[in-house]
């Protein structure tokens, strides 16, 4: 049984840098086709894709948001940090971490989500 | 303004077949497949129909998708009221090289 679960602050301040760290079980990241990606959920608002990383280190992001963002993965630990720079109010959203197999796969197990808040 | 193009609502009742649709492009649900996603209120989105029309174990066939050309549809028979949920489409997208959501259909049960 695959389960995903965040953690992190929940409250930044603007400019300052964001680290969630995913943790998961019931899968290797060293395994071929393995992946974990991030969406965020402003309150209110729609699902939006942040990133993803595969078990062959490939990191795709979102363009909107490739500038700001580091994915890495720590495998004997059984984590994924997701690394957001310049952090806005307009970032405010729940962030989620998700299990993907590689190719024409949905995000099949998602984490509780965390709640990030970007205040002064 | 998400890729994918959802109503915002829809509704029905109880016992009644509603379907939500979600329109893309080329670049995505014309050549991939579509994911739906239903969040409960307060929850984490679980998948509902992969590959255009697979259910996951656990899914009641109540729930079906379908796709043709670059929309896709979600329908829901025998509506209950715990269907009352946010669904969104999605899909990978060629042209940004990652997963695009639709902006999501609020469901209510009247």
């Amino acid at each position: 049984q695959i389960t995903m679960k965040e953690s992190g602050p929940t409250l930044v301040k603007p400019t300052q840098t964001l680290t969630l760290t995913c943790t998961f079980s019931g899968f290797s990241l060293s395994t071929s086709g393995e992946g974990v990606g991030w969406i965020r959920q402003p309150p209110g608002k729609a699902l939006e894709w942040v990133g993803i990383i595969y078990w062959n280190d490939d990191q795709r992001y979102s363009p909107s948001l490739k500038s700001r963002l580091t994915i890495t993965k720590d495998t004997s630990k059984n984590q994924v940090l997701l690394t957001m720079t310049n952090m806005d109010p307009v970032d405010t959203a729940t962030y989620y971490c998700a299990h993907r197999r590689a190719g024409a796969n949905p995000f099949d197990y998602w984490g509780q989500g965390t709640l990030v808040t970007v205040s002064s | 303004q998400s890729v994918l193009t959802q109503p915002p609502s829809a509704s029905g009742t109880p016992g009644q077949r509603v379907t939500i649709s979600c329109s893309g492009s080329s670049s995505n649900i014309g050549f991939n497949t579509v994911n739906w996603y239903q969040q409960l209120p307060g929850r984490a989105p679980k998948v509902l129909i992969y590959r255009n029309n697979q259910r996951p174990s656990g899914v009641p066939d109540r729930f079906s998708g379908s796709k043709s050309g670059t929309s896709a549809s979600l329908a829901i028979s025998g509506l209950q009221s715990g269907d009352e949920a946010d669904y969104y489409c999605a899909a990978w997208d060629d042209s940004l090289n990652g997963p695009v959501f639709g902006g999501g259909t609020k469901l209510t049960v009247l």
